[in-house]
């Protein structure tokens, strides 16, 4: 069974460009969550998309954005990039709402840097 | 909002010590996640307790969730250099989402 699986492995952008990261869940998973790893500050809450709509969000800025297609597979928009961006952004899939219950399996995540 | 603290934030031990790293907050969550996170990968579940009290083994390692359902705690034995990495409790509110506190990074030296 092929893991979470995220593109690109790294990703150089310059402030204010957009950047687009992607995740493909496990099969057969329908929840996917995307978090922000700054150093030092752990894993952020960014977006929850479950059976193609955004179920919850943290406390990011509307220039973070994203969707999640048919096939489940997601996408992660950063607008008008800022040097405080750059992190390690980390996607996971889970089976069903996480409840607490039911873990979360992570990719390897997309490391963002903004010059 | 439910905060998580993890304590230490960093903890650097010889290859057969044991070690402990805590998880408090001042809610209560119906359960509790610990993951370990190495370099360059994503966060891999350890363990998930839910009842208040539980104990909960994995070869070496030892997880307990407090009574009242605010804090963990997780317990190496004999900690080896395989130990090593950024070790993450995690708590779910009720709309799902998973809360992670900062983390412990555990370094083990042989």
């Amino acid at each position: 069974e092929a893991g979470v699986t995220q593109s690109p492995t790294h990703l150089i952008k310059t402030r204010g460009q957009q950047a687009t990261l992607r995740c493909s869940p496990i099969s057969g998973h329908t929840s996917v969550y995307w978090y922000q790893q700054a150093l030092g500050l752990g894993l952020q809450f960014l977006l929850w998309y479950d059976e193609g709509e955004e179920r919850n969000r943290g406390n990011f800025p509307p220039r973070f954005s994203g969707r999640q297609f048919p096939n489940y597979s997601s996408e992660l928009n950063v607008n008008a990039l800022e040097l405080e961006d750059s992190a390690l952004y980390l996607c996971a899939s889970s089976l069903i709402r996480v409840t607490g219950h039911s873990p979360l399996h992570f990719g390897n995540g997309t490391r963002l840097t903004v010059t | 909002t439910q905060l998580l603290e993890q304590s230490p934030q960093f903890l650097s031990i010889q290859e057969g010590e044991n070690l402990t790293v805590y998880c408090n907050s001042s809610s209560v969550f119906s359960s509790l996640q610990w993951y370990r996170q190495e370099p360059g990968e994503g966060p891999v579940l350890l363990v998930t307790v839910v009842t208040g009290g539980e104990v909960k083994k994995l070869k070496r390692l030892t997880f307990q969730f407090g009574d009242a359902r605010k804090d963990s705690s997780l317990h190496i034995t004999a900690a080896q250099p395989g130990d090593t990495g950024l070790y993450l409790c995690a708590g779910a509110d009720s709309w799902g989402k998973l809360q992670f506190g900062a983390g412990t990074q555990v370094v083990v030296t042989p």
